[in-house]
């Protein structure tokens, strides 16, 4: 158990709807990375929150957005889905070094999204 | 912007071979690390690998770090079977980024 929690672990839902995906941290740890996988893309950066700010964004789509909360959890939240949003999203946080990271990130189980 | 390459992206093994997985990386870093991910799973934490010339082992694993070739190498010794999985390395700066992981399967 890496100590980092994901909700929901499973989520079916329809195009073009709207669903939000929570992640609480280690306890301690100030930086919340979200990524997503997919079988064709591999695991992509989509965002990186530091004590709740944002502090470096990768390939999210405008759909997309995130934030952290003043007591460090996250929620990644994602619209308009689409067919191709189908993907395990994972959760990330690592110890606070700062914004340059220098221990590893701790991965949560992953959430994962079906779009029907 | 970073890129991070691994090769080969596909392994099929025999247990008790060696071989070699390599991590390129386009830009200056001296943190590199190491994770293991099995089907369906979460990721998780090998080696973390912060200066270079650095080397770790586990097990039958061992991993090291070139920073001015840009390469980390992931060396299996005597595969077994337990050590199927896909492996990524990644690469830190604000961020971290993955390559695009190798499927290892180690066969009998």
């Amino acid at each position: 158990d890496s100590g980092v929690t994901q909700t929901p672990k499973h989520l079916i839902t329809a195009t073009g709807q709207r669903v939000t995906l929570r992640c609480s941290p280690r306890s301690g740890d100030l930086s919340v990375y979200w990524y997503q996988q997919s079988l064709d893309q591999g695991l992509q950066f989509l965002i990186h929150y530091y004590n709740g700010e944002e502090r470096a964004k990768g390939n999210i789509l405008e759909r997309f957005s995130a934030q952290q909360f003043p007591d460090l959890h996250s929620e990644l939240n994602l619209s308009s889905l689409e067919l191709g949003d189908s993907a395990l999203y994972f959760c990330a946080s690592s110890s606070p070094g700062g914004v340059i990271i220098t221990g590893e990130l701790f991965f949560g189980e992953g959430s994962r999204l079906t779009v029907l | 912007e970073l890129k991070v390459e691994q090769n080969p992206l596909f392994l099929s093994m025999q247990e008790g071979k060696n071989y070699t997985i390599y991590c390129n990386y386009s830009t200056t870093s001296d943190r590199l690390y190491w994770y293991r991910q099995d089907p369906g799973k979460s990721l998780e934490s090998l080696f973390v690998l912060l200066s270079n010339g650095a080397v770790k082992q586990e097990g039958r694993l061992m991993a090291s770090l070139d920073t001015k070739a840009r390469l980390s190498t992931l060396h299996i010794t005597a595969a077994v079977h337990d050590l199927s999985a896909t492996y990524f390395c990644a690469v830190a700066r604000s961020d971290m980024r993955f390559g695009a992981g190798t499927r290892l399967t180690v066969k009998p």
